[in-house]
């Protein structure tokens, strides 16, 4: 079967550095997507790895390793808005994105 | 770019009657079309796909003629909730793939609408 795992709650304090991890397993695979998810609205596109290795987008980077299955998203800098949930997405062969069921990362002043 | 609106952002409605959902993507072409639903605190879960002239492929468990889909036009897709009942107050959410972006069947999300069934 497909499967997304990551963690469901995470807590870290503002001006630090948080990794959140994912691991997949899916029937073909053509990418991997991270989405932000505030409390009560949608999700925002993040950023999207289809090869091995770290993307760096501002505070946060992505980074996958196709031979293990596994991605991470970093955020440095932590502020406090950055609360919000954290979804990982694995692009499968039919091009059917297979959501995890969202990492929540709190910030603590 | 990849914009995505949604209309309405939020109603309430009685039980019984039927809510229509427009989803547009308002600067680029979107060949697909993506309806969720998120119930509090829970993942999103893919109700069905849509593609523009052809009919929708729903997801096991949703029930199409509940939840109508028309994807009439590159820009425009409605979902309609059909009688509506308080167990289907949930936040309804599309998504619109762009095959022109710079990153490959990337979804961008419409700001979602919250149905109210009293």
């Amino acid at each position: 079967g497909q499967n997304i795992d990551q963690p469901t709650e995470m807590t870290a304090t503002e001006g630090a550095i948080v990794q959140i991890n994912c691991t997949y397993q899916t029937s073909g695979f053509n990418g991997l997507f991270w989405y932000q998810q505030h409390a009560g609205e949608a999700p925002t596109f993040l950023s999207y790895n289809v090869l091995d290795g770290l993307e760096e987008k501002g505070r946060f980077s992505s980074f996958l390793s196709r031979s293990k299955g596994y991605s991470y998203l970093l955020l440095k800098e932590l502020q406090m808005k950055d609360s919000a949930s954290y979804l990982c997405a694995a692009l499968d062969s039919n091009y059917q994105l297979i959501w995890g069921a969202g990492t929540k990362l709190i910030i603590k002043p | 770019g990849a914009v995505v609106s949604q209309h309405p952002s939020w109603v309430i409605c009685k039980s019984g009657t039927s809510v229509k959902i427009e989803c547009r993507s308002l600067d680029f072409q979107a060949t697909t079309m993506f309806w969720y639903r998120q119930f509090p605190k829970q993942s999103l879960m893919l109700m069905a796909t849509s593609n523009e002239g052809s009919k929708a492929t729903y997801e096991q468990g949703v029930e199409k003629d509940k939840f109508l889909i028309n994807h009439a036009s590159l820009t425009l897709s409605t979902l309609t909730v059909t009688s509506a009942h308080p167990e289907d107050s949930s936040f309804y959410i599309c998504s619109a793939r762009s095959e022109t972006s710079g990153t490959t069947d990337t979804q961008y999300f419409g700001p979602g609408t919250r149905l109210t069934v009293l």
